[in-house]
């Protein structure tokens, strides 16, 4: 139980495109969802908490209109790179919170390279 | 502020003896603690988790961590080390007043060596 899903695990895109990262929790409904960015060797970044049905709280440094995040439905959540550019090549992480458990489950992650 | 502190970047431990991977935590408030594992270009996967109760909690893999509060410590612990326990271990933790936020360590790479 408690698997959450990410597509796609990889994607290369040219310098300038925009890029749609899925998160979805496949056997339980997720009322939050997390957006991390992770470096090389090094720990997890919060980019955003996405709740549904409502805005995603961004945290500091990070700039909402680059980075989109959509919680439509209780087991999906989007993540938009808008014009992508080099320096946003990244391994970024989604997870899904199972309600009333006060743990996080992680999905595989998406390695974005942009060119 | 909340935070969590592991203090080794690398440990490496001989295949079949002990392991211990240390977290130290600061926080306002009562801590959830969660232990995680992160496998080469994979998402982490969940260990284990202190939120109340008996101190030694048990987890995936043969995992325990021990809660001490007077130490504010959360260490990793396993009685066997394999080699397929080589990765790396990220410490979590969690206060509820300051919201949903986890606050994670910086991570602990583990080698086990055969």
């Amino acid at each position: 139980g408690a698997v959450v899903s990410q597509h796609p695990s990889r994607v290369i895109c040219k310098s300038g495109t925009s890029v749609k990262i899925e998160c979805r929790s496949l056997d339980f409904q997720a009322t939050t969802m997390f957006w991390y960015r992770q470096f090389p060797k090094q720990s997890l970044m919060l980019m955003a908490t996405s709740n549904e049905g409502s805005k995603a709280t961004y945290e500091q440094g990070v700039e909402k209109d680059k980075f989109l995040i959509n919680h439509a439905s209780l087991t999906l959540s989007t993540l938009t790179v808008t014009s992508a550019h080099p320096e946003d090549s990244s391994f970024y992480i989604c997870s899904a919170e199972l309600a009333g458990a006060h743990t996080q489950y992680f999905g595989p992650g998406t390695r974005l390279t942009v060119l | 502020a909340q935070s969590v502190a592991q203090p080794e970047d690398q440990v490496n431990v001989a295949e079949g003896n002990p392991l211990t991977v240390k977290c130290t935590y600061s926080v306002s408030g009562n801590p959830y603690l969660f232990w995680y594992v992160q496998y080469p270009n994979r998402g982490l996967q969940f260990l284990l988790k202190y939120i109340t109760g008996d101190n030694l909690v048990k987890g995936s893999y043969g995992f325990e961590a021990e809660f001490n509060k007077s130490q504010t410590s959360f260490h990793l612990k396993k009685p066997s080390a394999l080699v397929s326990d080589s990765a790396l271990y990220f410490c979590a933790v969690r206060v509820l007043n300051t919201g949903n936020q986890f606050y994670f360590g910086t991570g602990t790479s583990l080698t086990v060596i055969p």
